[in-house]
């Protein structure tokens, strides 16, 4: 399996622009989580899905922010319009949700700068 | 709200020496507690931790748990400079359909 895979990997974007970002996971997981990582805040919880379904957005910064997972394989995070603060690492995450001793696993991120 | 502090933020440390870091959780109905390291890139598996007491290694690695006290350790001996990285802690919550909450990281850099 090659893994959770996001994409673009970098992204560069003027502010008021739309931006999606995709992720893929390991292929199996029922749990898929969005990260944002900055200097200031860390690591922190954005969204999560449990069997494609959002189980807890209470993360999400505002109304620009929105993800969608429409089928097991496939989810976006698109922030519409963008900001230059919301310029972060976006990390998506897939676990085997309901199995025991098993871990999450990170995609490489989506780097994003917003101008 | 579920919550969890790392401690140290940072330390710089030689190589040889042993590095310890903390984590400390609360978490509405436990599953486990997670250790990552994460160097310029995404965070990479380093333990699961389930029950109390249990030392998990990993060649100089270890870790533990008291699900008493809520908190957790990471120790590193005889560190090398590519222990340099961010650590990270985070906590299963089975309440919460096992979502994982994250600690702020504890930066090490390993001098050589």
């Amino acid at each position: 399996d090659a893994g959770v895979i996001q994409s673009p990997r970098h992204e560069v974007t003027e502010m008021g622009q739309e931006v999606t970002l995709r992720c893929k996971p390991i292929s199996g997981h029922n749990s898929l989580f969005w990260y944002r990582q900055t200097m200031m805040r860390g690591l922190e919880l954005l969204i999560y899905f449990n069997n494609n379904v959002p189980i807890d957005d209470s993360g999400m910064p505002e109304d620009r922010f929105s993800a969608k997972m429409p089928n097991a394989s496939f989810s976006t995070l698109k922030i519409q319009p963008s900001e230059p603060r919301d310029s972060a690492v976006y990390f998506c995450a897939s676990s085997p949700t309901g199995a025991i001793n098993t871990e999450a696993f990170f995609g490489q991120g989506t780097r994003l700068t917003v101008v | 709200e579920d919550k969890v502090v790392q401690s140290p933020l940072s330390l710089v440390v030689h190589e040889g020496d042993t590095v310890t870091l903390n984590c400390s959780y609360e978490v509405t109905n436990f599953r486990s507690l997670l250790w990552y390291k994460q160097e310029k890139k995404a965070p990479t598996f380093l333990f699961m931790l389930t029950s109390s007491g249990i030392e998990k290694k990993s060649g100089r690695l270890s870790s533990i748990l008291d699900k008493k006290e809520l908190f957790s350790i990471l120790n590193i001996t005889a560190t090398q400079t590519g222990d340099s990285a961010v650590y990270l802690c985070a906590v299963e919550d089975k309440a919460a359909g096992n979502k994982l909450t994250f600690g702020g990281g504890t930066r090490v850099l390993v001098k050589p």
